[in-house]
């Protein structure tokens, strides 16, 4: 059971824009910025978002990140064949004094 | 460019103890938190612990109970000793350096707990 909630999977066509939510609490999400990474099959995630909008050089702006009270989104446009992997999201956990992630979701890229 | 690199045994019997090592390159391991962060097979991301520079050290109260983080600073490494190990333990461990998100992580290594 994870401390941030995420839908398991979404989809989408390719060109379309597709966003997954996030959902924590005050003591999370609600008290600190949140991050977003991309983990391809077999590797390490990656950062894909920081400090819930800011993109890390190279990644590219069909990415964004959002936040709003306890929630967190994440958007991506233009979605290509490329996309479809895990996404996940983090942020800090005051209550933990730690990090704290999503369960994942898996991007589908119909 | 930072890089951070684990080694350990890939495989572990039941009851004993997880010891894995992170090796850190490009840059100097006396600043910043270093985490472990570990991947059960098909699931999620749990944070282990994190250690700073000093020494000071943070455990995921899940675990905390059998995790012991330390580091070297002379030989820049950091390491993760986990006691007990049952399967639940199997997964892939990552070693990060902790900032407001992680921009650096291992490759990550799998290590399997089975007799």
């Amino acid at each position: 059971q994870s401390v941030l909630t995420q839908p398991p999977s979404t989809s989408g066509a390719p060109g379309q824009r597709v966003t997954i939510s996030c959902s924590g609490s005050s003591s999370n999400i609600g008290s600190n910025t949140v991050n977003w990474y991309q983990q391809l099959p077999g590797t390490a995630p990656k950062l894909l978002i920081y400090n819930n909008n800011q993109r890390p050089s190279g990644v590219p702006d069909r990415f964004s990140g959002s936040k709003s009270g306890t929630s967190a989104s994440l958007a991506i446009s233009g979605l290509q064949s490329e996309d479809e992997t895990d996404y996940y999201c983090a942020t800090w956990d005051d209550s933990l004094n730690g990090p704290v992630f999503g369960g994942g979701t898996k991007l589908t890229v119909l | 460019q930072v890089q951070l690199q684990e080694s350990g045994p890939g495989l572990v019997k039941p009851s004993e103890t997880l010891s894995l090592i992170c090796t850190v390159s490009g840059g100097s391991i006396s600043s910043y938190y270093w985490s472990w962060i570990r991947q059960p097979p098909g699931k999620g991301l749990e944070w282990i612990g994190y250690i700073y520079y000093s020494g000071s050290a943070n455990y995921n109260p899940s675990l905390k109970s059998r995790v012991t983080l330390s580091l070297d600073t002379s030989k820049n490494q950091f390491s993760l000793k986990l006691s007990s190990v049952t399967a639940a333990d199997t997964a892939v461990y990552y070693c990060t350096r902790q900032e407001v998100a992680i921009f650096y992580w291992g490759q990550g290594t799998l290590v399997t707990v089975s007799s």
